[in-house]
């Protein structure tokens, strides 16, 4: 059974392109949240998502980011005209119901570098 | 004031040492809790749930005090192997699995 599994594990971006950063969830999991580590600094949320919906994007920047979890295939979170201040760790996350108390497990990461 | 707050550290102990962490957080009405360990450029793993009424595992208690809003980890005879950084963890009441971390305490234990 394999874990949250996340790609590209690193890429690198220039400034403008875009970023677009896949999530498979844990089988049988249908909530996924995104998170992202600046450097030196904790998680923060970004996003949850339900199949075909999403829950809460409070933590998303008003602008050049988006997330789908669509009916087939991974989630995506795309990063539009990425800048430097993009550059961090993303994590993807996922859990088999989305009441607290299911237990959440953490995909290894995907790395985004802009230069 | 942020949600949760930690000591960024580090912590500089040597092996066999007793090391302890404390994290407080803002909102009154959180629900769980918990200490998440995470390596160098590594996913954040879960290392307990934390209780009102405390609990243990192994080199490792976790503790929870509603009324002061604040959780401590201690680890009992730290190992070389347990340099990392220390996340604490809080889900705020609101009805779903919103995990909010703190900026993580890093512990450096040497020989």
């Amino acid at each position: 059974n394999a874990g949250v599994m996340q790609n590209p594990r690193h890429l690198v971006r220039r400034r403008g392109q875009e970023a677009r950063l896949r999530c498979s969830p844990m089988k049988g999991h249908s909530h996924v949240y995104w998170y992202r580590q600046l450097p030196e600094e904790g998680l923060k949320f970004m996003v949850y998502l339900q199949k075909e919906n999403i829950i809460d994007e409070s933590g998303m920047p008003k602008e050049r980011f988006s997330a789908e979890f669509p009916k087939e295939g991974p989630s995506i979170l795309r990063i539009q005209q990425v800048v430097r201040g993009d550059s961090a760790a993303y994590f993807c996350a996922s859990s088999e119901g989305g009441a607290s108390g299911n237990t959440i497990y953490f995909g290894e990461g995907s790395w985004l570098t802009v230069v | 004031r942020k949600e949760v707050e930690q000591d960024p550290g580090p912590f500089n102990v040597p092996e066999g040492a007793t090391v302890a962490f404390n994290c407080t957080y803002s909102n009154s009405a959180s629900q769980s809790f918990f200490w998440y360990r995470q390596d160098c450029r590594k996913e954040p793993k879960l290392l307990m749930s934390v209780y009102s009424s405390g609990n243990e595992d192994g080199r490792f208690t976790a503790q929870l005090n509603r009324a002061s809003q604040y959780i401590s980890l201690l680890i009992r005879d730290s190992k070389l192997s347990d340099s990392a950084t220390y996340l604490c963890v809080v889900i705020f009441s609101g009805g779903y699995n919103k995990l909010i971390f703190g900026a993580g305490t890093r512990l450096a234990v040497h020989p």
